[in-house]
């Protein structure tokens, strides 16, 4: 199984503050990589897949990079509606797996 | 609009059976994969099942293989997810979701329902 560790998992930042969220592979999973932000009592939402792709109707603030089996969320100028939770994910191969969560707090 | 709905969760002893489902309507569900994930209350996400377009293939977690069975009516555009032998930790909200095809990344997702396994 691929594990996924993502780091860290509480961060506490302010409006404005650019923040990075990093989740690291247990073996390659090529493109096959996605993140998602949750909000408490509600369902997922996709914000990037294929690594670094924008889904349709993110903000542009969002951005996904990666360095070999090393993958990067950015929030570029934080925004109070991006408080929230956030999970990468490896749809790569079975079984599909998410990171433990970073929950991003107000300071 | 892409809609999801899930029902059927509720209370059940453990050991027990239950039966949620997915119903799925503004887009062809034939033609896309399906997928269940829950999550433990106040826990991460983890996935459940995946069932392809025509049910050709379909993975379990290890943590429910054997247990739980996925299935899908394309022609009522439903998903289902049968329960067996229900543990206390499979206590959770279910998500249905929808696979995209390709990137497959999973882009739809239900409001959830919960399932509770308790004496």
């Amino acid at each position: 199984d691929i594990q996924l560790t993502q780091s860290p998992s509480f961060l506490s930042a302010s409006v404005g503050d650019r923040v990075t969220i990093t989740c690291r592979a247990s073996q390659g999973i090529s493109s096959f990589f996605a993140w998602y932000q949750q909000k408490p009592g509600k369902a997922p939402k996709v914000l990037i897949y294929g690594v670094s792709s924008l889904e349709s109707g993110v903000p542009s603030r969002f951005s996904g990079s990666a360095s070999g089996t090393e993958f990067t969320l950015t929030i570029s100028s934080l925004q109070p509606e991006d408080f929230a939770t956030y999970f990468c994910q490896q749809v790569n191969s079975y079984p599909i797996t998410f990171g433990q969560g970073t929950r991003l707090e107000i300071k | 609009e892409v809609q999801l709905l899930e029902s059927g969760g509720g209370l059940v002893q453990p050991g027990g059976s239950l039966r949620i489902s997915c119903a799925a309507s503004g887009f062809t569900f034939s033609s896309y994969a399906m997928t269940w994930v829950r999550q433990a209350p106040g826990k991460g996400l983890e996935w459940v099942s995946l069932i392809t377009s025509s049910s050709a293939s379909i993975y379990y977690a290890d943590s429910v293989k054997g247990r739980f069975i996925i299935s899908r009516d394309n022609s009522e555009s439903t998903m289902s997810l049968q329960m067996n032998s229900l543990r206390p930790e499979d206590t959770a909200v279910y998500y249905c979701a929808r696979q995209t095809t390709g990137t497959r990344q999973f882009s739809y997702w239900g409001q959830g329902t919960l399932v509770t396994v308790s004496s």
